[in-house]
């Protein structure tokens, strides 16, 4: 009974383009959701996080956007480049409860 | 400045044996969690530990696993009589506090085959 869901396995893009991952939850009582960054052989990164007060955390070419009433984030990475290529993992509060990943594959 | 270590990087063991996992958390972090990801899955938390204290094991096995985080030395994640399902990286991680949307400082995790 996944908590938390990422619904693409893999996702490739061209560079410069905007990469969208996307994720699921069904708790509404999670209050608190982070995206983290892997790459192979490495322990996750973390890369952006929102709290359920917001709709909207933006750092550089990185925004998620939460949708609280769809239990639904997005991670929007524009430009892309090359070097994005890993897996993301959308995390949920507490204790950190994991999707599966979505392995993004950017193409020069 | 190191980050979290986790050691060793690969561990084998046949069925029946036992491995220990060992991780030292970041400098000033008090907090530690463990993980594991099994083939093609996502990170499933295990469990939780503050010096010297389980807070949330909700996530292990009810047998063969304990972990703990003695006052001094690094946090320790056990399996006894391993098998084959246990086969996995299993993460450690760490934060200086226990507030909500804490960052986890991940370590490069422990890859455990079981022959």
């Amino acid at each position: 009974d996944q908590q938390v869901k990422q619904n693409s396995p893999s996702l490739s893009v061209q560079e410069g383009r905007i990469s969208i991952l996307n994720c699921d939850y069904t708790n509404s009582m999670f209050d608190y959701f982070l995206w983290y960054k892997k790459y192979p052989a490495e322990g996750p990164t973390f890369l952006i996080s929102i709290s359920s007060i917001k709709d909207k955390n933006e750092d550089g070419r990185f925004t998620v956007f939460l949708n609280k009433s769809a239990k639904h984030l997005s991670l929007h990475i524009v430009p892309s480049q090359p070097g994005d290529s890993a897996v993301y993992f959308c995390a949920a509060s507490r204790n950190l409860i994991f999707g599966k990943g979505t392995k993004l594959s950017v193409k020069p | 400045n190191a980050g979290v270590m986790q050691n060793p990087r690969h561990l084998v063991r046949r069925r029946g044996q036992e491995a220990r996992l060992r991780c030292s958390p970041m400098k000033g972090h008090s907090h530690v969690y463990w993980y594991r990801q099994l083939p093609e899955e996502g990170l499933k938390f295990m469990v939780y530990l503050q010096k010297e204290n389980i807070i949330d094991e909700s996530g292990m096995p009810k047998e063969r696993f304990s972990a703990e985080f003695p006052k001094e030395g690094p946090s320790i994640l056990r399996i006894q009589q391993v098998v084959r399902g246990d086969s996995a990286a299993y993460f450690c991680a760490s934060s200086s506090t226990s507030g909500l949307g804490e960052k986890l400082f991940f370590g490069s995790g422990t890859q455990l085959s079981v022959l």
